[in-house]
């Protein structure tokens, strides 16, 4: 059974461009969660998105969105980037939501010049 | 805003030392992870404990629940070098897919 999937591995942007970033849950999870791991602030939640709805959202400015498509694949955008965003974007899926259980992907390492 | 303190922020041991981790919190949650992460990886789940005061055993590994729900801990027996990684735990306070990480003990383990 493939792993939780995250596309691109490596991303290096400049100041005021855009990014999106993938990710693809295991086969047959339908519940995706998006956290930012930074050395400052640790793991921190972004959002969670179920059944194609976000059903949770943390505390991050409106540049930061996401959706979900209807095979579960997920998408994270960051608009307006700034050097502060330059962190490790991780992906996490579960069966649902309230499966106590999440498998975290690799992440993606985005930077920010 | 739900924090969660983990202690100390680094350890550096030698192989066959014992050693706790501390996760410490003043909020109650209903559940609580214990995640081991390295370097180009994500967290992966070691344990999820449930009730106040419960004891885990995995190997080497002993993870421990407070009565309150609101902090845990982690000790390892006998640390290995295969042991060594950045130790997260996570609280969960409504759903599960919803994490609340603490700071992070990163463990090294020499020979």
């Amino acid at each position: 059974k493939a792993g939780v999937t995250q596309t691109p591995r490596y991303l290096i942007k400049t100041r005021g461009q855009q990014v999106t970033l993938s990710c693809s849950p295991i086969s047959g999870h339908r519940s995706v969660s998006w956290y930012q791991q930074t050395p400052g602030q640790g793991l921190q939640f972004l959002f969670e998105y179920f059944s194609e709805t976000q059903r949770n959202k943390g505390n991050f400015p409106g540049r930061f969105s996401g959706r979900q498509f209807s095979n579960s694949r997920s998408e994270m955008n960051v608009s307006t980037l700034e050097l502060g965003d330059s962190a490790l974007y991780l992906c996490a899926s579960s069966f649902d939501p309230n499966y106590n259980e999440q498998f975290f992907g690799p992440g993606t390492r985005l930077t920010v010049l | 805003t739900q924090l969660l303190e983990q202690s100390p922020q680094f350890l550096s041991i030698q192989e066959g030392e014992n050693l706790t981790v501390y996760c410490n919190s003043s909020s109650v949650f209903s559940s609580l992870q214990w995640y081991r992460q390295e370097p180009g990886e994500g967290p992966v789940l070691l344990v999820t404990v449930v009730t106040g005061g419960e004891v885990k055993k995995l190997k080497r590994l002993t993870f421990q629940f407070g009565d309150a729900r609101k902090d845990s801990s982690l000790h390892i027996t006998a640390a290995q070098p295969g042991d060594t990684g950045l130790y997260l735990c996570a609280g969960v306070a409504g759903t599960a897919s919803k994490l609340t990480f603490g700071t992070g003990t990163r463990l090294q383990v020499t020979l």
